[in-house]
């Protein structure tokens, strides 16, 4: 199984709404990340968890609430968001650790979210 | 942070062609590299990658070079195909507390028939 997997596809949400994205991997990664990205951009770094505990937080508002429940999955709680926050949100895995050599990162499909 | 950038942000290539996308970057630290594929509404696919201690490497109809005394890398795609249209980025992990991944801008590959 190489595949990330990610839950639900499409989101739409109010700004006064709390949901949460979902990101499932059963390939034995011990890193995992949240990316976003906007129209005809590049994906930015969001979170890194490595070996369940997180790593790196690129400056991302308390609004966007990551947590990893076990090696497999992680979340990301969203709360308050504005319509800006709208964009496609990519999880990704890698074999490493978030230090030393992690080696490719695998992408899920997304989740594209609307803020309205 | 750290700059992994692309020269050309659109490349319009006839299906049968070679195509050429470039990638600059200015951590000189950097020592793994890797070419990812994007198609519309999809996430990134991994291409191929290469290791500071190498200057070339191949796979299937694609080769991506390194030079790391001007810090730019390539991709190559040999008879390009209509499926082989796409954004392509080229990303790179800055080694500050972890490895986090840097994306390039993306060039947006168009294969005319």
């Amino acid at each position: 199984d190489t595949e990330v997997t990610q839950t639900p596809k499409h989101l739409v949400m109010g700004m006064t709404n709390k949901k949460s994205l979902k990101c499932e991997q059963h390939m034995g990664h011990r890193a995992m990340y949240w990316y976003k990205q906007k129209a005809k951009k590049p994906p930015e770094l969001m979170f890194v968890y490595s070996y369940e505990k997180l790593s790196i937080n690129e400056s991302v508002p308390s609004r966007f609430s990551p947590e990893c429940p076990n090696s497999s999955l992680l979340n990301l709680h969203l709360h308050a968001l504005q319509p800006e926050d709208s964009a496609l949100y990519l999880c990704a895995s890698s074999q490493g650790g978030a230090s030393g050599n992690t080696g490719e990162l695998f992408f899920g499909e997304g989740s594209r979210l609307t803020v309205l | 942070g750290e700059s992994v950038g692309l020269h050309l942000p659109t490349l319009s290539v006839q299906e049968g062609d070679n195509s050429i996308i470039n990638c600059a970057y200015s951590n000189s630290a950097s020592d793994y590299f890797i070419w990812y594929k994007q198609e519309s509404g999809k996430g990134p696919q991994f291409i191929i990658d290469i290791r500071s201690n190498m200057d070339k490497r191949q796979g299937q109809r694609v080769t991506v070079l390194l030079n790391k005394t001007v810090k730019h890398l390539s991709l190559q795609i040999a008879a390009t195909q209509p499926g082989d249209s796409a954004v392509y980025f080229c990303a790179a992990p800055y080694r500050r507390t972890g490895n986090q991944f840097y994306f390039g801008t993306g060039t947006s590959l168009t294969v005319i028939p």
